[in-house]
């Protein structure tokens, strides 16, 4: 399975501010998708990046608020913008397998703790 | 939209004991992926079914994907400390992932 690294770990930010957090993977995959997991929930995607074209978002998430990066197969970010204390959460980058496998499954980076104060 | 129903919310149980989770959907599924998420951590892939009636083993972890398309479930054998976490089961829809609500294990000293 793919290695996926996330800088920070985590954060502790100010409100109005923005935070940029890093996703590396340490193969070439078409498809990475950006996650959110609230306190206690399950996980939520935000949106669908893939290298050579704009980022695809789902609904209640909009590129404003969340901009998103993809410059190359290995690499993304995800810039939470303006950031309120709702935005308070985890994370979570992953990837699809990209067929080194039979079977097409997700595997996810160790997350992003953002706490906004 | 498609919804998953996985239960129980939570587990507390005793070490060496067998438990036993399960997903529901409304719709018939390809697949079911069962996935572990620990403190402070991504979910971590643990069993992936994708045909009706398939039964898998990943060591004391064992996953089936109901005959009729629409259910899963999980089975832990003998839980040991490390078990601990939450256990998601999940739906995988045209690239993207339809999440269960998680089943939070945890295992009695």
């Amino acid at each position: 399975s793919a290695v996926i690294s996330q800088k920070p770990s985590r954060d502790i930010c100010q409100r109005g501010t923005s935070l940029t957090i890093q996703c590396q993977v340490d193969s070439q995959v078409t498809m990475m998708f950006w996650y959110r997991q609230q306190p206690g929930q399950s996980l939520t995607l935000i949106a669908t990046a893939n290298q050579g074209s704009e980022a695809t978002y789902e609904s209640g998430f909009v590129i404003d608020k969340f901009p998103i990066s993809r410059p190359n197969l290995t690499f993304s970010t995800l810039t939470v913008s303006n950031m309120s204390p709702e935005d308070s959460s985890i994370y979570l980058c992953s990837v699809e397998d990209d067929g080194r496998s039979s079977t097409d499954t997700q595997y996810f980076g160790p997350g992003t703790r953002l706490t906004v104060l | 939209g498609q919804q998953l129903n996985q239960s129980p919310q939570s587990m507390f149980i005793q070490e060496g004991e067998d438990v036993s989770m399960n997903c529901t959907s409304s719709s018939i599924f390809n697949t079911w992926l069962w996935y572990k998420q620990e403190p402070g951590e991504g979910p971590v892939l643990l069993i992936a079914l994708y045909k009706a009636g398939e039964l898998t083993s990943n060591g004391r972890l064992t996953a089936q994907f109901g005959i009729t398309r629409k259910d899963s479930f999980l089975n832990i054998s003998a839980s040991i400390p490390s078990d601990v976490g939450i256990y998601f089961c999940a739906w995988d829809s045209n690239y993207q992932l339809i999440w269960g609500a998680g089943t939070k294990l945890i295992i009695k000293p």
